[in-house]
């Protein structure tokens, strides 16, 4: 089973500021990577696929990155509606698997 | 406009049964890959279940032989059997509609089962 890490846990930013999130797999996964973001009380929502391909209706202000074990996710001029939580899935084999979060909350 | 609605769950003793639903608009649910996933605080999002567009299905270790995904033609809506039931199976339970070979691209709201005694 390929595990997912991802870091920080939380962090804390400023809105109209950037922010870079980071995934690692546990094995090599080329790019079949996901990024979620979910609000509370909400279903998580699609934001990336294939590590770096917006999924429709994203705004280009969400870039991902990366390939093999080691991804990133660019959120530029953070909105208020951004501060979420970012969760990373691997989809290269079963069982499909989540990282842990990234919480990103208002400085 | 893609709409998924879940229901069935609820509060159930360990060993008791529950079958989830999810309701498809927008998008035909025999023609998709589609999938159940949970949330809990503890672990976080894990997947479930899945059935292939031929029918074909596979469920994830912990839940073998006690869950079973079907689907419905004539209602446009998935399944979640779920039998001898267990404390840890406690979780929000969403349905997902697969896209883009092997991601979530549209979730229903989730709804919660609790075993408990």
């Amino acid at each position: 089973e390929i595990v997912m890490t991802q870091s920080p846990a939380t962090l804390s930013v400023s809105p109209g500021d950037g922010a870079t999130l980071s995934c690692r797999a546990s094995q090599r996964i080329s790019t079949n990577l996901a990024w979620y973001h979910q609000k509370p009380g909400q279903a998580p929502r699609l934001l990336i696929y294939g590590a770096s391909t917006r999924a429709t209706g994203i705004p280009a202000r969400f870039s991902g990155s990366g390939s093999g074990t080691e991804f990133t996710l660019t959120i530029s001029s953070l909105q208020s509606e951004d501060f979420a939580v970012f969760y990373c899935q691997q989809y290269q084999s079963w069982p499909y698997s989540f990282g842990q979060g990234t919480k990103l909350d208002i400085k | 406009e893609v709409q998924l609605v879940e229901s069935g769950g609820g509060l159930v003793q360990p060993g008791g049964s529950l079958r989830l639903s999810c309701a498809a608009s927008g998008f035909i649910v025999s023609s998709n890959y589609m999938h159940w996933i949970r949330q809990t605080p503890e672990k976080g999002l894990e997947w479930v279940s899945t059935i292939y567009s031929d029918g074909g299905s596979f469920h994830t270790d912990s839940v073998k032989g006690r869950f079973t995904i079907s689907r419905d033609i004539s209602k446009n809506t998935l399944y979640l059997e779920m039998n001898s039931l267990r404390t840890e199976d406690t979780a929000v339970y969403y349905c997902a509609r697969g896209i883009y070979g092997g991601t979530f691209g549209n979730w229903g709201q989730g709804t919660l089962v609790s075993v408990s005694s």
